[in-house]
């Protein structure tokens, strides 16, 4: 069984602010580390996949980076807005991309 | 269109049945998944298949089996419920290590 942590477990800010949270695992045997985005009685839906250390992906004001070497990933959300409140969980896979392990997730609450 | 379906989407059946949830994808995808999400909300793969290769959550008591008809479905069973496989179960699928795309899940009560 992979630990894939992520911290913290839940979060409150304002709209407008930015914010960030992190993604902890394994640092060997890495393939492949996705983060989802999901919001309550609705599916997760993928936001990025990176493979590669030192990726950094974008779409809107959210972005991700990658360090494989040392093991974690952080998210970041750029001027919060109400809508992005959900749940945000990175998934990590190890020695091939069919072996999935998802963390535990962060519960971002953006309060308008 | 959706992309990825799943039926039922709720099952509420009693202790010591089989059962079936299916699923079917019409993304193309050469891999397919089932998830359980337990009671404290998280996210625990049970298989994942492609069409060489199936694996296993070595925590999954044999009861659960999936099957796959075809490269667009991936069927779960499960045989002789329990009250602990009360959950919700997603599936999903992807293009080998692309995002994955889900289900809307189901939700298996045991009583």
């Amino acid at each position: 069984i992979l630990n894939v942590e992520q911290s913290p477990q839940s979060l409150h800010v304002q709209e407008g602010d930015s914010t960030n949270f992190t993604c902890s695992f394994p640092s060997s045997n890495f393939y492949a580390l996705h983060w989802y985005r999901w919001e309550t009685a609705k599916s997760p839906e993928a936001l990025f996949v990176m493979t590669l250390n030192g990726d950094e992906k974008k779409k809107g004001r959210i972005s991700a980076t990658l360090n494989t070497k040392e093991g974690y990933s952080y998210l970041y959300i750029k001027g919060s807005q109400p809508e992005d409140s959900a749940t945000y969980l990175c998934a990590f896979s190890s020695g091939g991309y069919q072996k999935v392990t998802f963390g535990t997730g962060t519960k971002l609450q953006v309060i308008p | 269109d959706t992309a990825v379906s799943q039926t039922p989407k709720y099952l509420v059946t009693q202790m010591g049945n089989d059962k079936s949830i299916k699923c079917e994808q019409n993304l193309g995808h050469d891999t397919m998944y089932w998830y359980k999400q337990d009671s404290k909300k998280f996210l625990k793969i049970m298989f994942s298949y492609n069409n060489k290769e199936l694996i296993i959550n070595e925590t999954v008591p044999n009861r659960f089996s999936p099957k796959s008809p075809d490269k667009a479905h991936l069927n779960l069973h499960i045989n002789s419920l329990e009250l602990g496989d009360s959950a919700v179960y997603f599936c999903a699928s992807s293009q080998r290590e692309s995002e994955q795309f889900f289900g809307p899940g189901t939700r298996l009560t045991v009583l």
